[in-house]
């Protein structure tokens, strides 16, 4: 079956605009989660979405936001952007409610210039 | 959820065993170890679990000390596709599903 999927693979915005990203998560998986890798910082959680609810979220200012729609795929948005967001963007999708493990898509690589 | 600490590198050579080690003495009972591993420019990619018995797959083995406190991922034939930065994590399984707390991980090297 298809893995995750996630669009744009690379994007180069200008400070201060916005960007949504988008992740298309494996059939049937309910849950989405983003993170955030920078060569600094590692790999961050941002949020996680069950059916279209945000469950948990990270560390993150306001300008990060998402969400979830009904046949489970998701979007991020970042506002206002800074040459510090520059990074990979993951998105994961999971079988919630049951052991079980998450599958990551390959990323959206933002470049804020 | 407990923390991990790992070695920031190893080197491998091909076609023998990877045994990569984790610490994480403070676990709690009910958290499980899982390991991921991230190849180059890729997202992460789960490799194995366990809660406190040794378990296997056809990637790795994973080997839990008795008093939980570390464990080992084994890599039995390492190959130059398993060059990657492992992760060793622990979780509550039932709480916050989605969410992982990667740590720096190990940057495995396999060599020819």
């Amino acid at each position: 079956k298809a893995g995750v999927t996630q669009t744009p693979r690379y994007l180069i915005k200008t400070r201060g605009q916005q960007v949504t990203l988008s992740c298309s998560p494996i059939s049937g998986h309910r849950s989405v989660s983003w993170y955030q890798q920078t060569p600094g910082q590692g790999l961050q959680f941002l949020f996680e979405y069950f059916s279209e609810t945000q469950r948990n979220k990270g560390n993150f200012p306001g300008r990060f936001s998402g969400r979830q729609f009904s046949n489970s795929r998701s979007e991020m948005n970042v506002s206002t952007l800074e040459l510090g967001d520059s990074a990979l963007y993951l998105c994961a999708s999971s079988l919630a409610g049951k052991i079980t493990e998450a599958f990551f898509g390959q990323g959206t690589r933002l470049t804020v210039v | 959820d407990a923390k991990t600490t790992q070695p920031p590198s190893m080197d491998c050579a091909e076609g023998r065993a990877a045994n990569l080690p984790c610490n994480h003495s403070t676990i709690s009972g009910n958290e499980y170890v899982y390991w991921y591993r991230q190849i180059h420019s890729q997202g992460p990619q789960y490799i194995i679990h366990g809660l406190k018995n040794n378990e296997t797959n056809e990637m790795a083995s994973l080997i839990i000390t008795e008093d939980r406190k570390s464990s080992t991922l084994i890599l039995p034939h390492a190959t130059l596709r398993d060059t990657a930065v492992y992760y060793c994590i622990v979780r509550v399984e039932r709480d916050s599903w989605g969410k992982l707390q990667f740590g720096a991980g190990t940057q495995v090297v396999v060599t020819p």
